[in-house]
């Protein structure tokens, strides 16, 4: 089956722990995102990473590291420096950076005691 | 830097009303648009989608989408809701930022439809 997977849907961790979200696709994309769901705040763009080995940061990266060293697999760690973590964060695909679609993965629900 | 707008954050139709949901987007070069929908417990999936050519696009479900450029506009539009499409509708922007293409995501719309 082809897609884009994220591991656990829910994670709880306690305050001051480091966590690391998982995402794979096997689509073969070029390009993965990460974002957090927030009511009232729709998505927001943490890091993006267009080719393997290469990533930016996006619209609120602090607090958040990622890596991207094989091209199916994007982790996203969410640090102890991250002030308000307990969210929904969703990982995308996107075949190139440029005119295609995003496939969304089914996200993980992170709750932080 | 590239934002997106959306103008309306809950929105209560009756069954068979016309939708019409706003997008504004401000980026002064090219730009590709989206509209995604979040029916509840599912993945963003998307709906329809802008890339060049003709400004009017039809999506699933009856959807359709016009871009103005001398607006920056992308608004969404159904003829008639049906008691399918409550839902969390969201509007994209792909452009270039930084020497990247960069995403950005409207606050999303949130759509009740009633009797």
């Amino acid at each position: 089956d082809g897609g884009i997977t994220q591991s656990p849907k829910y994670l709880f961790r306690k305050e001051g722990q480091n966590v690391t979200l998982s995402c794979e696709q096997n689509l073969n994309h070029d390009a993965m995102y990460w974002y957090r769901q927030d009511p009232g705040q729709g998505l927001r763009l943490i890091y993006y990473s267009q080719i393997v080995n290469d990533f930016q940061k996006g619209d609120i990266a602090e607090g958040y590291s990622v890596s991207r060293e094989k091209k199916e697999s994007f982790p996203l760690t969410v640090t102890s420096a991250q002030k308000n973590p307990t969210a929904f964060y969703l990982c995308a695909s996107q075949p190139t950076p440029t005119t295609n679609t995003q496939y969304f993965g089914p996200g993980t629900r992170l709750t932080v005691l | 830097a590239q934002s997106v707008s959306q103008h309306n954050h809950h929105v209560i139709l009756s069954e068979a009303a016309s939708l019409e949901l706003g997008c504004n987007y401000s980026y002064g070069g090219t730009v590709n648009l989206f509209w995604y929908v979040q029916y509840p417990g599912q993945h963003l999936q998307l709906l329809l989608k802008y890339f060049s050519g003709d400004p009017l696009v039809k999506g699933i479900k009856g959807f359709e989408a016009e871009f103005i450029k001398s607006k920056f506009s992308f608004n969404l539009r159904k003829p008639s809701v049906q008691w399918s499409d409550p839902a969390e509708y969201f509007c994209a922007v792909n452009a270039r930022s930084g020497g990247y293409q960069k995403v950005t995501f409207g606050i999303g719309t949130k759509l009740q439809v009633i009797p």
